[in-house]
């Protein structure tokens, strides 16, 4: 199994909701990558994590919460988003950091 | 971090051999040079790895020269379905940040 599952593939949420948005891998990678991706837009770097622990916060605001139950999965938790933070948030993972990156296909996110 | 430049936009007619470079004057001695290829809505999808010389596989090949200051991605024989944007990425020696670069979108015409 090489995929990187997310769920759900897209979510429209209004700004006073709370949504979570999840990520599987079971190719025993040990990284995991959150990344948000505007239209037109290179992906960036949001979250990572590195055997299960939070090893990198690119500065993102606090409405974003990131969680790594076990090594197979990651959750984005989401509440009180703004209209600007709607785009193609991407979770992918890697075996340590000199491998590839496997990507998910995203879930699109509308906050209206 | 090593940062990465790339041409923002390329055209190419199918059947036709496209190098796309990348450079990446600031790398370190222990980064890897990687391309993803990325199609609308979806993540992107390794293409191919390297860290010197040539390597190649079933759907393209990386030349690096002997400095690793720049990279070029070729790929042979384009089609329409090869319509897309290319990203180079420079290793992250041991931190896990991966920072994209601004992308290259090839576009491929009939």
């Amino acid at each position: 199994d090489t995929e990187v599952t997310q769920t759900p593939k897209h979510l429209v949420m209004g700004m006073t909701n709370k949504k979570s948005l999840k990520c599987e891998q079971h190719m025993g990678h040990r990284a995991m990558y959150w990344y948000k991706q505007k239209a037109k837009k290179p992906p960036e770097l949001m979250f990572v994590y590195s055997y299960e622990k939070l090893s990198i916060n690119e500065s993102v605001p606090s409405r974003f919460s990131p969680e790594c139950p076990n090594s197979s999965l990651l959750n984005l938790h989401l509440h009180a988003l703004q209209p600007e933070d709607s785009a193609l948030y991407l979770c992918a993972s890697s075996q340590r950091d000199d491998e590839k990156l496997f990507f998910g296909s995203g879930t699109q996110l509308s906050v209206l | 971090l090593a940062k990465t430049t790339q041409p923002i936009s390329m055209d190419s007619y199918e059947g036709q051999e496209v190098n796309i470079t990348c450079s990446h004057n600031n790398i370190a001695t222990n980064d890897y040079i990687t391309w993803y290829q990325q199609f609308p809505s979806q993540g992107p999808r390794f293409i191919i790895q390297g860290y010197k010389t040539k390597v190649t596989n079933e759907v393209a090949s990386l030349f690096i020269p002997a400095d690793r200051k720049s990279s070029t991605l070729s790929l042979p024989r384009v089609s329409l379905s090869d319509t897309a944007v290319y990203y180079c990425l420079v290793g992250a020696s041991g931190t896990y940040k991966y920072i994209f670069g601004t992308g290259t979108r090839l576009k491929v015409l009939a």
